[in-house]
C-alpha cells in the first residue's frame, strides 16, 4: 500500500462554497500530481508539481489551484464550486528520476449540488 | 494531436485463460511505456514498465511487449483468476518530467 493520503474520500457540497481537497505523502517524493477523472473515463492531468514552491498547470483546463509549501504536501482548491467540478479527483506522487512509477492516493469524490 | 486508444469494450474470459489488452498510439514516439491497474473507486496502481529498447517484459503472470513499428504495446495476463477482474490502463510517456498520459483503459472481466 502507497503511502499516500487524501481526505476527505468523500464530499457533497453546495453550489459557491469553497472547498479544499488534501494530499499528504509520506514517501519524500518531489513531483506530485492532481487528476480528474469522471466515472469510467480517462484521467486527466489537471496539476503538477516538481517541488517545493512548483506548481504547473496540467493538459486539462481547470478552476482549481494548486500549492506546495511543503515537500509533503499538495492540497487542491476550488475558490467557488460549481455542478460541473463533481468528478473523481486522485493525487498522485513520483521520485524525482526519470519515468518512474506514479503512486497514487485513494481519490476524493466530489459532489456539488 | 496525440492520440491513445485501448479497447472500450470490456473483455470477458474464463478463469485459467490468457487475457491479452491492446495499447495503441498515433502521433506519439515514447520512450516508456507503464500500465497500471485500477479498481473501482479506487487509484491506479502501477504494474510495468517497459522501455522503447525492449520488445518485452515479464513480471510474475504478466507480460508487456512494445513494438515501436505498430506504435502498440500488448499486456497480457496468464493463468487468469477473477481477482485479475479491474481496469487496465497504459500510460506513455516520451518526455523526462514524469509526465504520463492515460488511455481510456479496459476493463478486464474473469469469470470463474
Amino acid at each position: 500500500e502507497a503511502d499516500i493520503y487524501q481526505t476527505p474520500r468523500y464530499l457533497v457540497i453546495g453550489t459557491g462554497k469553497k472547498i479544499t481537497l488534501e494530499c499528504s505523502q509520506t514517501m519524500g517524493h518531489d513531483k506530485m500530481y492532481w487528476y480528474q477523472q469522471d466515472p469510467g473515463m480517462e484521467l486527466h492531468l489537471i496539476h503538477y508539481s516538481y517541488g517545493v514552491n512548483s506548481t504547473e498547470k496540467g493538459d486539462l483546463s481547470s478552476e482549481s489551484t494548486v500549492s506546495r509549501i511543503r515537500t509533503e504536501h499538495f492540497p487542491l482548491t476550488l475558490e467557488s464550486a460549481r455542478p460541473s467540478h463533481t468528478s473523481q479527483y486522485l493525487c498522485a506522487s513520483s521520485e524525482g528520476v526519470v519515468n518512474n512509477e506514479q503512486f497514487f492516493g485513494p481519490g476524493t469524490r466530489l459532489t456539488v449540488l | 494531436s496525440q492520440k491513445i486508444e485501448q479497447n472500450s469494450e470490456a473483455l470477458n474470459i474464463q478463469e485459467g485463460k490468457t487475457a491479452t489488452l491492446t495499447c495503441n498510439y498515433t502521433n506519439y514516439s515514447p520512450a516508456y511505456l507503464q500500465w497500471y491497474r485500477q479498481d473501482p473507486g479506487r487509484g491506479p496502481v502501477f504494474l510495468l514498465l517497459i522501455r522503447e529498447n525492449e520488445k518485452e517484459k515479464r513480471k510474475e503472470r504478466l507480460k508487456v511487449t512494445f513494438d515501436t513499428t505498430l506504435k502498440q504495446s500488448l499486456f497480457h495476463i496468464t493463468a487468469s483468476q477473477p481477482a485479475d477482474s479491474a481496469t487496465y490502463l497504459c500510460a506513455p510517456s516520451n518526455n523526462a518530467g514524469n509526465m504520463l498520459t492515460f488511455g481510456g483503459g479496459t476493463r478486464l472481466m474473469v469469470k470463474p
